[in-house]
């Protein structure tokens, strides 16, 4: 079973911001959370990883508080084109490499 | 760069059949994944290879069978497929092991396997 739980699904709208949040109680010292991408017919792929506090890419952010049990990952002025499922994981063990069903995102017009 | 190339991309088997799925990398990637996604649901995984010359089941590993052939090349089995195996199977790789820091890891396109 996947370590962290998201929601189901979330929708919105283009241009706005839009934050999924991601639980992960029992995370270990030296795990890392990543967050995927994954469009229909395609293998997901990596858009940010970090261990604590802020990290920031061309494409997200990730807000990691001090505990640790929780991860924001935030889309800036999202676009059609962001409509996606999203995946957290915490990828230490085995079992962290499962993916849960993610976060299906829709961005409407 | 092609990154990680799996073949075939679509099969339809009757049941009983068997077939091998390949799946290669030229990231020179110590670890390689093989997932299965059925419809509407994440990605669960099916085995793994640390590193050459290990493998290790995951969490759905009954009716396969995996071969880390080289460093570059991890192979999936099915030795008798069923209409349960019906799904999209995923091979990915990484540079170290999913366990602790830096397991990002890269997925490649998809076979879309039927078993009738």
């Amino acid at each position: 079973l996947a370590k962290t739980t998201q929601p189901i699904s979330m929708d919105s709208y283009e241009g706005q911001e839009v934050n999924i949040t991601c639980s992960h109680n029992n995370i270990a010292t030296n795990d890392y959370i990543t967050w995927y991408q994954q469009f229909p017919s395609q293998g997901p792929r990596f858009i940010i990883q970090g261990y604590k506090t802020k990290v920031t890419n061309e494409v997200a952010s990730l807000f990691i508080p001090a505990d640790r049990k929780s991860s924001t990952l935030s889309l800036p002025r999202v676009s059609l084109s962001d409509t996606a499922v999203y995946y957290c994981l915490q990828p230490g063990g085995a079992d962290g490499l499962t993916f849960g069903k993610g976060t299906h995102l829709i961005i409407q017009p | 760069n092609a990154g990680v190339t799996q073949t075939p991309k679509f099969q339809v088997l009757k049941t009983g059949q068997s077939m091998t799925l390949q799946c290669a990398q030229d990231m020179n990637h110590n670890s390689m994944y093989w997932y299965r996604q059925d419809p509407g649901m994440g990605l669960r995984l099916i085995y793994y290879s640390a590193s050459e010359g290990t493998t290790d089941k995951g969490e759905v590993p009954n009716g396969y069978n995996v071969s880390r052939l080289n460093k570059r090349e991890f192979s999936l089995r099915l030795e008798s497929a069923a209409p349960s195996q019906t799904s999209v199977y995923f091979c990915a790789s990484s540079e170290v092991p999913g366990q602790g820091l830096s397991g990002e890891l890269f997925f490649g396109e998809g076979s879309r396997l039927t078993v009738l």
